[in-house]
C-alpha cells in the first residue's frame, strides 16, 4: 500500500512568518511530486511540482525533494492571509502506474494577521 | 473558460437513484482522472480513461461504479443505485496526454449527496 504522509495541523503562523509543509513517502520509484492548495469546499489548485533532488523556487513558495529520504517540503515565505488553506502532498506512484496520484490527507494552514 | 469543466457542481440523490458526472477537461488535453474526496479524507484515484479506453479502473469499487470518456462528449462517472456511503466530493483532472512528467488539473468538482 503506498502512503504519503503529512501532518494533519492545523499549522498556524502570523502574517509575514515562513510556513514550513512537510510530507513523506513510501514508494522509492516514485518520480513526481507536486504540491496542491485547497481552499475549504473548493478544488485543489497546483502550486508546485518538483522532479530532481533539491530546492525548486517560485515567487514565495520553496518545494524541497530528497529522494534518498522519500521527503518533499513546502516552505512558503512571508505568509498571507489568503495563503491560509489545506495544502496536499502528491507523489506519482512511479513504473508503470506513473499517472497515479497518491495524494496526504493535507495540512491545514492558517495564518493569522 | 480553458478549464476543467464538471458539472452539475452539486447533486442530490435519494438512495437507489443513478447520480452521473460530467467533466470536459482542458482544451488540448486527452487524458482524464477521476478522484473522489470523502469527508474528512484525502483525495483517492479511482480511474484514468483516455478517449474511448479505460487505461486504469483500480481505484474504483467493483459493484454500481463506471465511467467512460467517448470519442464526443465529456467523460461520464456512472453511480448506480446510491447509497449514503456515495456522499462526497467527485474530482475530475485532466493532462496533456503528451508523455513524460503530466501535470494533472483538476476540475471544480461534483458535490454529491445522497439522502
Amino acid at each position: 500500500q503506498k502512503e504519503v504522509e503529512q501532518n494533519s495541523g492545523p499549522l498556524s503562523v502570523p502574517e509575514g512568518a515562513i510556513a514550513s509543509l512537510n510530507c513523506t513517502y513510501s514508494d522509492r520509484v516514485s518520480q513526481s511530486f507536486f504540491w496542491y492548495r485547497q481552499y475549504s469546499g473548493k478544488s485543489p489548485e497546483l502550486i508546485m511540482s518538483i522532479y530532481s533532488n533539491g530546492d525548486k523556487e517560485d515567487g514565495r513558495f520553496t518545494a524541497q525533494l530528497n529522494k534518498a529520504s522519500q521527503y518533499v517540503s513546502l516552505l512558503i515565505r512571508d505568509s498571507q492571509p489568503s495563503d491560509s488553506a489545506t495544502y496536499l502532498c502528491a507523489v506519482n506512484e512511479g513504473g508503470g502506474s506513473n499517472y497515479k496520484l497518491t495524494f496526504g490527507k493535507g495540512t491545514l494552514l492558517t495564518v493569522n494577521p | 473558460n480553458a478549464g476543467v469543466m464538471q458539472n452539475p457542481r452539486h447533486l442530490v440523490r435519494r438512495r437507489g437513484q443513478e447520480a452521473r458526472l460530467r467533466c470536459s477537461p482542458m482544451k488540448g488535453h486527452s487524458h482524464v482522472y477521476w478522484y473522489r474526496q470523502l469527508p474528512e479524507e484525502g483525495l483517492k484515484f479511482m480511474v484514468y480513461l483516455q478517449k474511448e479506453n479505460i487505461i486504469d479502473e483500480s481505484g474504483m469499487p467493483k459493484e454500481r461504479f463506471s465511467a467512460e470518456f467517448p470519442k464526443e462528449g465529456p467523460s461520464i462517472l456512472r453511480i448506480q443505485q446510491v447509497v449514503r456511503g456515495d456522499s462526497a466530493a467527485y474530482f475530475c483532472a485532466s493532462s496533456p496526454g503528451m508523455g513524460g512528467r503530466e501535470t494533472q488539473y483538476f476540475g471544480p468538482g461534483t458535490r454529491l449527496l445522497v439522502l
